[in-house]
């Protein structure tokens, strides 16, 4: 079925295009954030990860840009494709303490063919 | 695929029902963590267990439990099911190692409750 039926915010990007999706985490003590892609009916798969003590990270067609004085994290998608479509979320997790990862609430992507 | 193996995939069932989900872990990953995500609240922490303790507790009702078992592989239980318990549940697991952030989830189980 449907996995994500959330109010989400939406970007839509034509294909080629580079896509930004952005995430904004309250936490201080995060040293660790990681981005998902949640296709329909899937389980989230992740993308590409980052700690703290870097403010770039490249994977293939993927960059997390992580700027910690604004507590704010972003994934760029080079050259767009519709298989990029879907749900992403972000998710961070503090250093100390048995916290699991805490999810951000998602931002669907649609890419215009 | 993951590797993380979630059954049912779908479950429907009716109010003050009781229901269990099962999860088997990737192969060799100590880590399973249960998710609820349902339409209004995004991906909600549940409950993790380790190499079959009980490690970290998110937002889990008293009405839900979990365990792990000495084969690895988990299930969780929801009682008294209402409404609002409509939701796809996932299971993740993490590999071996102290920092196991990374987690692998599988394809959920999508549960009606009418």
């Amino acid at each position: 079925g449907e996995s994500v039926g959330l109010h989400l915010p939406t970007l839509s990007v034509q294909e080629g295009d580079n896509s930004i999706i952005n995430c904004a985490y309250s936490n201080s003590a995060s040293d660790y954030f990681i981005w998902y892609k949640q296709e329909s009916g899937k389980g989230p798969q992740f993308i590409i990860d980052i700690r703290s003590n870097m403010d770039k990270r490249q994977g293939q067609r993927v960059t997390v840009l992580l700027n910690k004085t604004v507590k704010h994290l972003s994934l760029q998608i080079a050259a767009t494709q519709p298989g990029d479509s879907a749900v992403y979320f972000c998710a961070e997790k503090a250093a100390t303490g048995r916290r699991a990862l805490t999810f951000g609430s998602g931002t669907r992507l649609q890419v215009q063919p | 695929d993951s590797g993380v193996t979630q059954t049912p995939k779908h479950l429907i069932t009716a109010t003050g029902q009781r229901v269990t989900l099962r999860c088997s872990p990737r192969s060799g990953d100590l880590s399973v963590y249960w998710y609820q995500q349902s339409l209004d609240q995004g991906l909600q922490f549940l409950i993790q267990y380790y190499n079959g303790e009980e490690r970290a507790k998110g937002n889990i009702l008293e009405r839900f439990s979990a365990q792990q078992f000495p084969d690895l592989h988990s299930e969780l239980n929801l009682s008294s099911l209402e409404l609002g318990d409509s939701a796809l549940y996932f299971c993740a697991s993490s590999p071996r190692g102290t920092q196991n952030e990374k987690l692998f989830f599988g394809s959920g189980t999508q549960l009606s409750v009418l």
